[in-house]
């Protein structure tokens, strides 16, 4: 069965600083997608990044990056610029290549953003 | 285009009570999905809808709890009859059918409190 930890319950950054969030999840298959989502308080929970385990270039969004590295089954995400609407819980995610397949979660990182 | 919307937003209920929760898709998306995520732990899934039909529901925690999606519309989740451990916050979340990049797209929860 798949895995996904986030070891980070919480985390604090400087607004225009950068911060990273850890994620390593376990796996058997080889083609698979990982997902950064983010749910600011009391609001919707929204994709920030993507990413697919062929692809060997790392996913960028604006100011969100993810340092993917396939051998170590390691996903973290990179937010840059720090601003305080970037205050959210942050869930990475995985999901098998097949179409229609479910999302597992990792228990969640909450990030505060300091003024 | 309206996104998935969830009703109701926050629900009480004492033990052995029934509630039902309700999730609207987004229209066109074949793919309703139901997560749960209980007090500090990881959003866990709970089953997958294709149009009508159960594609997976193996996540379901016991059969006190019965999903519907009638018409391949929206679908209902009725907890009956509800014990204290079922308390926690419900997500549904819709995705298109159409190949491995589907992204799930969710909607903002329900709050269960089971006293």
């Amino acid at each position: 069965a798949q895995t996904v930890t986030q070891s980070q319950p919480e985390m604090s950054v400087q607004e225009a600083e950068t911060v990273t969030l850890s994620c390593t999840y376990d796996t058997s298959e080889s083609d698979y997608y990982l997902f950064w989502y983010k749910q600011p308080p009391s609001r919707q929970m929204i994709l920030v990044i993507r990413q697919e385990a062929y692809k060997q270039q790392n996913a960028t969004e604006n100011r969100f990056s993810v340092n993917f590295q396939k051998a170590a089954k390691s996903f973290s995400l990179k937010i840059s610029d720090s601003q305080l609407g970037d205050a959210a819980m942050y869930f990475c995610a995985y999901r098998r290549a097949s179409s229609g397949d479910k999302l597992t979660f990792g228990t969640g990182t909450r990030l505060a953003v300091r003024p | 285009e309206a996104g998935v919307t969830q009703f109701p937003s926050h629900s009480v209920i004492e033990k052995g009570q029934t509630v039902t929760l309700r999730c609207d898709p987004i229209s066109g998306h074949d793919n309703l999905y139901w997560y749960r995520r209980v007090m500090g732990k990881e959003i866990k899934f709970l089953l997958h809808f294709v149009k009508e039909s159960k594609q997976d529901e193996s996540g379901m925690p016991n059969n006190r709890f019965l999903a519907e999606r009638t018409g391949g519309t929206y679908s209902t989740l009725k907890v009956q009859p509800a014990e204290l451990e079922d308390s926690g916050v419900y997500f549904c979340a819709s995705s298109q059918w159409g190949g491995a990049q589907e992204t799930q797209y969710f909607g903002p929860g329900t709050r269960l409190l089971v006293l």
